[in-house]
């Protein structure tokens, strides 16, 4: 049962190039969305989050963009950076829970 | 910037042996976490717990799992049998209030069950 998926296991992006990322979700329950990023031999870290009640948040080079309508939410980063290259995570927590559903994630590599 | 810090890194252990993973979460923090990823999958969540006792788990988290806060510092997950689908890269993680989102996770330790 995937509640959240990211179907694009890997993304290829120039440097100063925009990355893209993307990923869905079923639960209609869920009432915040967030974006972590994993570094090999490292645990996630917290890059951005969205709460159900926006469809939009901007941190710098990153952008996040929720669509409720079609349970979609993108993570935007102009320009990719070669230090940007790791596997993001898409992740949405339950109103009814105390827990984060994450996704499979999806490796991004930036080349210069 | 205060982290959270698992030992060991690696974990190699015998098909039905126990084995106790080690989290010091940030010092003020409150609620604690595990996850796991195994290789290929999502990172999956396990257990949460608060002011000592779980406050939610999930179906995977059964009867062969516990978790302690033995001390002011430590938080352990114990699997009393391991399994040969154990084997997993164990995440813990901590916040400083209720339902933060913004989790602090440590580096992982690395389970393999042979």
């Amino acid at each position: 049962d995937q509640q959240v998926k990211q179907n694009s296991p890997s993304l290829s992006v120039q440097e100063g190039r925009i990355s893209i990322l993307n990923c869905d979700y079923t639960n209609s329950m869920f009432d915040y969305f967030l974006w972590y990023k994993k570094y090999p031999a490292e645990g996630p870290t917290f890059l951005i989050s969205i709460s159900s009640i926006k469809d939009k948040n901007e941190d710098g080079r990153f952008t996040v963009f929720l669509n409720k309508s079609a349970k979609h939410l993108s993570l935007h980063i102009v320009p990719s950076q070669p230090g940007d290259s790791a596997v993001y995570f898409c992740a949405a927590r339950d109103v009814n829970t105390d827990k984060l559903i994450f996704g499979t994630g999806t490796r991004l590599q930036v080349f210069p | 910037e205060p982290e959270v810090t698992q030992t060991p890194s690696h974990q190699v252990t015998q098909m039905g042996q126990e084995v106790i993973l080690r989290c010091v979460p940030i010092s003020n923090h409150l609620y604690f976490y595990w996850y796991r990823q195994i290789l290929g999958q999502k990172v999956e969540f396990l257990v949460s717990f608060y002011n000592n006792e779980i406050s939610e788990k999930s179906e995977i988290f059964d009867d062969q799992f516990s978790v302690e806060r033995p001390d002011g510092s430590n938080f352990t997950l114990k699997i009393r049998s391991t399994k040969l689908e154990d084997s997993a890269m164990y995440f813990c993680a901590s916040s400083p209030w209720d339902r933060n989102e913004k989790l602090f996770f440590g580096s992982g330790t690395q389970l393999s069950v042979l």
